[in-house]
C-alpha cells in the first residue's frame, strides 16, 4: 500500500538555526498539505499545494517559514531561524482530490 | 470560522467496555466529518467519515453518525480492545474547502 514518506523522523536543533523537512506524497496525488501539531493539540494547516502552486498559506509564518513543491511532486518545508515555540510535530498529507487526506508519520522537531 | 470541540481526555477503560467520545462542530453549510486515529509514534490514519446528514461512518467496529440537528459526530464502539489505545481526533472539512479543521484529540487507554 502506497504511503506518504517524510524525513527526518526526528530533528533536534538549537534556536536560530535553520531546519528543513522533506515530504514525498503518494504517487499521483496532486494536493499536498503541511500541518503543525503542537503537543496536546490537533494539527493545524500551514500550507496547501495543488500541484506546484500554493492554494492556502494563510497560517504560514512567512517571516521564518517557507515551503516549496517545485515539480509538483515532493515538497520541502523550511524554518529559518528556528525558535523555541516551533517545537512540534510537522505532518505532511496528500490527497488525490476530494475530502480524504493520507498522512505521513511526521517529523518531530525539538528546538533547544 | 469552522471549529471542532472534542471530549477532553484522557479516557481510561477496561477491555470490552463500551466507548463514546463526544464531538460537536461549528461550520457553515454542510461540512464533511471525520475521525482520525493516531497510534504511538505514527501519523494520523483515517478511521471513518460521513459526508452528509444522517450518514453513518463505520470501520473496525467503530461507528459515528452525522447529526446535523445537534451538530455532533460522536464516536462509539461496543467492545474496546487493548489495541484501540491511541489518540482520536474529530475533524471536518468545510463546504467547498479541503482544509481539515481538527479537535484537540482524546487520548484513549484500554486496560486489560
Amino acid at each position: 500500500e502506497a504511503e506518504v514518506a517524510q524525513s527526518p523522523r526526528y530533528k533536534i536543533t538549537e534556536k536560530s538555526q535553520a531546519v528543513a523537512f522533506w515530504c514525498d506524497p503518494i504517487s499521483g496525488h496532486a494536493t499536498l498539505y503541511w500541518y503543525r501539531q503542537i503537543l496536546g493539540q490537533g494539527p493545524e494547516l500551514l500550507v496547501q499545494f495543488q500541484d506546484e502552486s500554493v492554494v492556502d498559506d494563510s497560517q504560514l509564518p512567512k517571516d521564518r517559514f517557507s515551503a516549496e513543491r517545485l515539480k509538483g511532486v515532493d515538497s520541502t518545508l523550511k524554518i529559518q531561524p528556528a525558535e523555541l515555540g516551533d517545537s512540534a510535530m510537522y505532518l505532511c498529507a496528500s490527497s488525490p482530490g476530494g475530502d480524504t487526506q493520507y498522512f505521513g508519520p511526521g517529523t518531530r522537531l525539538t528546538v533547544l | 470560522g469552522d471549529s471542532v470541540t472534542q471530549m477532553e481526555g484522557p479516557v481510561t477503560l477496561s477491555e470490552e467496555a463500551f466507548l463514546t467520545i463526544n464531538c460537536t462542530y461549528t461550520a457553515t453549510g454542510y461540512p464533511s466529518l471525520f475521525w482520525y486515529v493516531q497510534y504511538p509514534g505514527e501519523g494520523l490514519q483515517l478511521l471513518l467519515k460521513a459526508t452528509k446528514a444522517d450518514d453513518k461512518g463505520s470501520n473496525k467496529g467503530f461507528e459515528a453518525t452525522y447529526r446535523k440537528e445537534t451538530t455532533s459526530f460522536h464516536l462509539e464502539k461496543g467492545s474496546v480492545q487493548v489495541s484501540d489505545s491511541a489518540v482520536y481526533f474529530c475533524a471536518l472539512t468545510g463546504f467547498g474547502n479541503e482544509k481539515l479543521t481538527f479537535g484537540t484529540g482524546t487520548r484513549l487507554t484500554i486496560i486489560p
